[in-house]
């Protein structure tokens, strides 16, 4: 099984600011098949990403993701207010399919 | 578009059996271009994939759950289900259907808006 772990836990940054989140993997995932999703409070995780940096339709361009291997990363390169959640990764490169424990982007 | 929606009992007393359905709508599970899958995730913790159906009735899951999960297709009904035994307190958690791309694509889209299940006597 791939663990995927993220980092940091929480992030605290201030609306217009970048944002850097880390997800590393215990071992590599083939092709880039890693996907980034967020999730509010009260709801459903969403697709935001997939195959490491593809966005998904409608997801606006200050998202981004980028990396191979073990190492990927999502950027926001400003947060608006409605980003503040948690970014879970997931890869799907082989079974079981495993997410990341998740960061919080909360307001400074 | 493609919508689904969990539903079933929000109470379920340790060792009995947990059964979930995902009703889908604005697409069809018999169509074989996508997985249906059940994830779960505990209050305030990460998610869980438990595993998924394709619409002839394959499925694949979690070895950690395998031995007590059944998950099972009804294509006329559109729905898909979970059957989870031997449930304990470690079982409480929202749990989510959601649509799984195919080989490669196996990406979560969309996803039902989550069921909380609790496990209590």
């Amino acid at each position: 099984e791939i663990v995927l772990t993220q980092s940091p836990g929480t992030l605290s940054l201030s609306p217009g600011e970048r944002a850097t989140l880390s997800c590393r993997a215990s071992q590599s995932v083939s092709s880039s098949y890693l996907a980034w999703y967020q999730q509010k409070p009260g709801q459903a995780p969403s697709l935001l990403i997939y195959g490491a940096s593809s966005r998904a339709t409608g997801i606006p361009d200050r998202f981004s993701g980028s990396g191979s291997g073990t190492d990927f990363t999502l950027t926001i390169s400003r947060l608006e207010p409605e980003d503040f959640a948690v970014y879970f990764c997931q890869q799907y490169g082989s079974s079981p399919l495993t997410f990341g424990g998740g960061t919080k982007v909360e307001i400074k | 578009q493609v919508q689904l929606q969990e539903s079933g009992p929000g109470l379920v007393k340790p060792s009995q059996t947990l059964s979930l359905t995902c009703t889908v709508s604005g697409g069809s599970i018999s169509s074989g271009t996508y997985y249906w899958t059940w994830i779960r995730q505990p209050a305030g913790k990460g998610l869980e994939w438990i595993g998924r159906i394709y619409a002839n009735g394959n499925t694949l899951y979690n070895p950690s759950l395998k031995s007590r999960v059944i998950i099972s297709v009804d294509t006329s009904n559109n729905q898909f289900s979970l059957k989870l035994s031997s449930v304990t307190a470690a079982d409480t958690a929202v749990y989510y259907c959601a649509r799984e791309g195919l080989m490669g694509t196996n990406w979560f889209a969309p996803w039902g808006q989550g069921l909380l299940v609790t496990v209590s006597s």
